[in-house]
């Protein structure tokens, strides 16, 4: 069974410009989450999905941030612009029906120069 | 507010036992998860406790006590691959995970 698909792996930009996350979940899992870590720290919640619908974004910078899950499989997170602050990991989990175990793709590492 | 405490840094020998604790202050709890990451990579799920007591799964066990919100890992028979972070994290209100800030676990030979 593959596991969660995350591209690309690293990523450097300049402040101010765009960029964009995909993601494929594991085959069958409806919930989606992507998370934010930075070094040091536990994952943060941007935002979760239920199938199509995004049922907690309370934690993303809509200002900035913005995601799709459109046919409720793999899902894109995106930031324009992006900011200094943004370096970080960015991780997608996904899991069955909101199940406790969430199974995590490798991550993308952002750099914002 | 919302907070789990962890110890930051763990150091024990390779062999030996060590335990991992846990305490959470959040608005509704649906039960408290381990998850393992090693350094550059995801984390992993270890275990999950959604009532009081003691879960084994081979060499790892996690308890709960939800009346101290408390619970620990307990790590048997440490060896060097179990080098990694460990987070404790909850889910709340709104089934939304809060994660620990994460024990960096080190093993020495």
């Amino acid at each position: 069974e593959a596991g969660v698909v995350q591209s690309p792996r690293y990523k450097i930009i300049e402040k101010k410009q765009p960029v964009a996350f995909w993601c494929n979940p594991i085959s069958g899992h409806n919930t989606l989450y992507w998370y934010l870590q930075n070094l040091g720290q536990g994952p943060e919640l941007l935002i979760r999905y239920e199938n199509e619908e995004a049922v907690d974004d309370s934690q993303l910078p809509k200002d900035r941030f913005s995601a799709e899950r459109l046919k409720g499989v793999d899902s894109t997170l995106k930031i324009q612009p992006a900011e200094l602050g943004d370096s970080a990991v960015y991780l997608c989990a996904s899991s069955l029906d909101s199940s406790h175990e969430q199974y995590f793709g490798p991550g993308t590492r952002l750099t914002v120069t | 507010g919302q907070s789990l405490e962890q110890p930051s840094e763990v150091t024990a020998v390779e062999g030996a036992i060590v335990q991992i604790n846990c305490t959470y202050q959040t608005s509704g709890f649906y039960g408290l998860s381990w998850y393992q990451q090693h350094d550059g990579g995801a984390p992993t799920f270890l275990s999950y406790n959604g009532l009081d007591g003691l879960e084994e799964t081979g060499r790892f066990s996690s308890f709960l006590s939800r009346s101290d919100s408390y619970g620990y890992l307990l790590l048997q028979e440490l060896q060097m691959k179990d080098s990694a972070s460990y987070f404790c994290a909850v889910r709340g209100s709104n089934y939304q995970l809060i994660w620990g800030a994460g024990t960096k676990l080190i093993i020495k030979p």
